[in-house]
């Protein structure tokens, strides 16, 4: 079974500051796929960035990053120079079995940016 | 614009009371799913649909049902059998190939009388 694995239930950074949202995955599975959600107070889930499990480079997408390191299991989510529209709940999610497309969801991640 | 539209935004359940959860999309997308939120957790998925007329339980299905009967649609039942139905509840659809990110639907809060 796959598993997500989120330590940091909140956080608090200064405005223009870089911040790391920590996940770790357990998964049997050679082939997957993690993706990282952002989800404002308003409830919708905003996608951010994806990852495959055999890409050779990390991802990127404008001011997210992703620092894989698939030996220790874990897809951290990097955001550089933190806004004030950045404050939200931000999950991590793995696809499961291949054909499926299921994911399953890591417990979040508050992020609070203060100006 | 293409998107997926959670229909209604609030909800009211009264007590044995069957109430249905409208999720629509037009994206064209083969698969479909619904997931429950409740405060401050990670979403969990109840049920998922990747074609037509076909659909498997997630890992809380015990007190839903839902319907595959159109692609664009996927309509979710909340039944008197859930004993606690009060949560926020998001569908997703994607294509159906493994790097395309699932799209969400801005959600429904359902809450108890």
């Amino acid at each position: 079974a796959q598993k997500i694995t989120q330590t940091q239930p909140g956080m608090f950074v200064q405005e223009k500051e870089a911040v790391t949202l920590d996940c770790t995955y357990d998964t049997s599975d050679p082939s997957y796929g993690l993706f990282w959600y952002k989800q404002p107070s308003s409830g919708e889930m905003i996608f951010l960035i994806y990852q495959g499990s055999y890409d050779q480079q990390n991802a990127t997408e404008g001011r997210y990053s992703l620092n894989f390191q698939k030996a220790r299991k874990s897809a951290n989510l990097v955001i550089s120079a933190s806004q004030l529209g950045d404050s939200a709940m931000y999950f991590c999610a793995m696809r499961g079995r291949f054909g499926a497309q299921k994911l399953v969801f890591g417990q979040g991640t508050r992020l609070t940016i203060n100006p | 614009d293409g998107g997926i539209t959670q229909s209604p935004k609030y909800l009211f359940r009264k007590e044995g009371q069957n109430v249905t959860l409208s999720c629509e999309q037009n994206l064209n997308h083969d698969a479909m799913y619904w997931y429950r939120q409740d405060p401050g957790q990670g979403l969990r998925l109840i049920y998922y649909s990747q074609i037509v007329n076909d659909f498997q339980k997630g890992d809380i299905a015990e007190g839903y049902s839902v319907s595959r009967e159109k692609k664009e649609s996927f309509p979710l039942t909340v039944t008197s059998a859930q004993k606690n139905p009060t949560a926020f509840y998001l569908c997703a659809s994607s294509p159906g190939t493994g790097r395309q990110p699932q799209h969400f639907g801005d959600g429904t809060r359902l809450s108890i009388l």
